[in-house]
């Protein structure tokens, strides 16, 4: 059972343009969610990340949106670069509920068209 | 500073064998979480390790098992196995653990022949 689902496992976006990945939940207790970037032949890096007390969080050119009645979370890239080419995962946790293991997503590849 | 460190990064087994993972997290650190990625899964939580003792443990079977020495550096061990065992294998290291923010090592790719 799929917890996480990232339904796109592609995205294409010209240079400049906005990226918008996308994220679904199931379980209504995950309250934590997190964003990682994976290069090929690295491990992920920390991206962005935000609590369900909030609906928005920034950190430069990346925004993630938190839709917690859909149960729907979205981050964005703008203005999107080359380097932005990846592997993004998102994850879960519960951590309200004292359940602080992560659940992934199976990713997104995100390729920008220079 | 340096970072998350496995070794080694490529590992040929065969069926029915054993094999010992290993990760050096960055210094301070006193979480090792393990994970396991294959295409189409994305990262499926193996188990967390902190200060030497057992803290989280995923839905994998018993074959998967690990340690955590009191440098904090860790190992994983899988048995008996089996070709679905064929994945990359990362570690995560953070100072306060759970679902914090993780630095990643760049991985095990274990095949199983």
């Amino acid at each position: 059972d799929q917890q996480v689902k990232q339904n796109s496992p592609s995205l294409s976006v010209q240079e400049g343009r906005i990226s918008i990945l996308n994220c679904d939940y199931t379980n209504s207790m995950f309250d934590y969610f997190l964003w990682y970037k994976k290069y090929p032949a690295e491990g992920p890096t920390f991206l962005i990340s935000i609590s369900s007390i909030k609906d928005k969080n920034e950190d430069g050119r990346f925004t993630v949106f938190l839709n917690k009645s859909a149960k729907h979370l979205s981050l964005h890239i703008v203005p999107s670069q080359p380097g932005d080419s990846a592997v993004y995962f998102c994850a879960a946790s519960a951590r309200s509920f004292g359940n602080e293991k992560l659940t992934f997503g199976t990713g997104t590849r995100l390729t920008i068209i220079p | 500073k340096a970072g998350v460190t496995q070794t080694p990064r490529y590992l040929i087994k065969t069926r029915g064998q054993q094999v010992t993972l290993s990760c050096s997290p960055i210094s301070g650190h006193r979480s090792v979480s393990w994970y396991q990625q294959t295409p189409g899964q994305g990262l499926q939580f193996l188990f967390e390790y902190f200060s030497e003792t057992q803290r989280n443990k995923g839905n994998f079977p018993g074959r998967f098992s690990g340690r955590q020495f009191s440098n904090s550096r860790s190992e994983m061990n899988v048995s008996t196995l089996e070709l679905g065992d064929s994945a990359l294998y990362l570690c995560a290291s953070s100072f306060l653990g759970g679902d914090q923010p993780q630095h990643f090592g760049d991985g095990t790719r274990l095949s199983i022949l």
